[in-house]
């Protein structure tokens, strides 16, 4: 089945790391996503990763992935405030292109 | 480059009324068109995916009599909502595909409908 689940609310200070967890279900998924979607707007691409990837880097943010436990996290570097927003994993198959989503985490950054 | 466009942002409508929601792919050629309903502090929904020039695939459970979708073009999907009910109030979201940004989809702004 397809199933893909995150904890639903993370707070942090500015300035700290944040961390942001993902686990999957269907190990035949071959991209990972992170999108990020401020209040009343669409979902903006973050970050991706291909399945056969353990880390990747893009300025503050940090995805890795552990492919034996089906386990994604997305790390944002030094937390502004302007990082508050619900931030959603997402998987897919080449093959569909249907993304199947997570149930979003809130991240709230305190000053 | 990949801007994806919905409008409008917000409609309300009567109960019993259609009301029709556009998206189009402004620098790109969008092969494949995604629509998505999200209700609040909730996950996006996958509704139906359409591919230009073909009848739309819907997901289980979502009516295609009640939500049609047309992707007559490379630029432009449109989902209509027909005899729109209260429970059909959401924050519907399209988003697109395109052969030059591979496996990546881009998402529009989203619409909100309300319907009284």
């Amino acid at each position: 089945g397809e199933d893909v689940e995150q904890s639903l609310f993370l707070s942090v200070r500015e300035g700290d790391s944040s961390v942001i967890n993902c686990t999957y279900t269907d190990s035949s998924s071959t991209y990972l996503y992170w999108y990020k979607q401020e209040p009343g707007a669409g979902l903006q691409l973050l970050t991706y990763i291909f399945s056969n990837m353990d880390m990747k880097q893009d300025q503050r943010l940090t995805v890795l992935l552990n492919k034996k436990d089906k386990h994604l996290s997305l790390r944002i570097a030094d937390t502004q405030t302007g990082d508050s927003a619900i931030y959603f994993c997402a998987e897919t198959k080449s093959n569909t292109g249907k993304l199947i989503f997570g149930q979003g985490t809130t991240l709230q950054v305190k000053p | 480059g990949a801007v994806v466009s919905q409008h409008p942002s917000r409609v309300i409508c009567k109960s019993g009324t259609s009301v029709k929601i556009e998206c189009r792919s402004l620098d790109f050629q969008a092969t494949t068109m995604f629509w998505y309903r999200q209700f609040p502090k909730q996950s996006l929904m996958l509704m139906a995916t359409s591919n230009e020039g073909s009848k739309a695939t819907y997901e289980q459970g979502v009516e295609k009599d009640k939500f049609l979708i047309n992707h007559a073009s490379l630029t432009l999907s449109t989902l209509t909502v027909t005899s729109a009910h209260p429970e059909d109030s959401s924050f519907y979201i399209c988003s697109a595909r395109g052969v030059e940004f591979g496996y990546e989809q881009y998402f529009g702004p989203g619409t909100r409908l309300t319907v009284t």
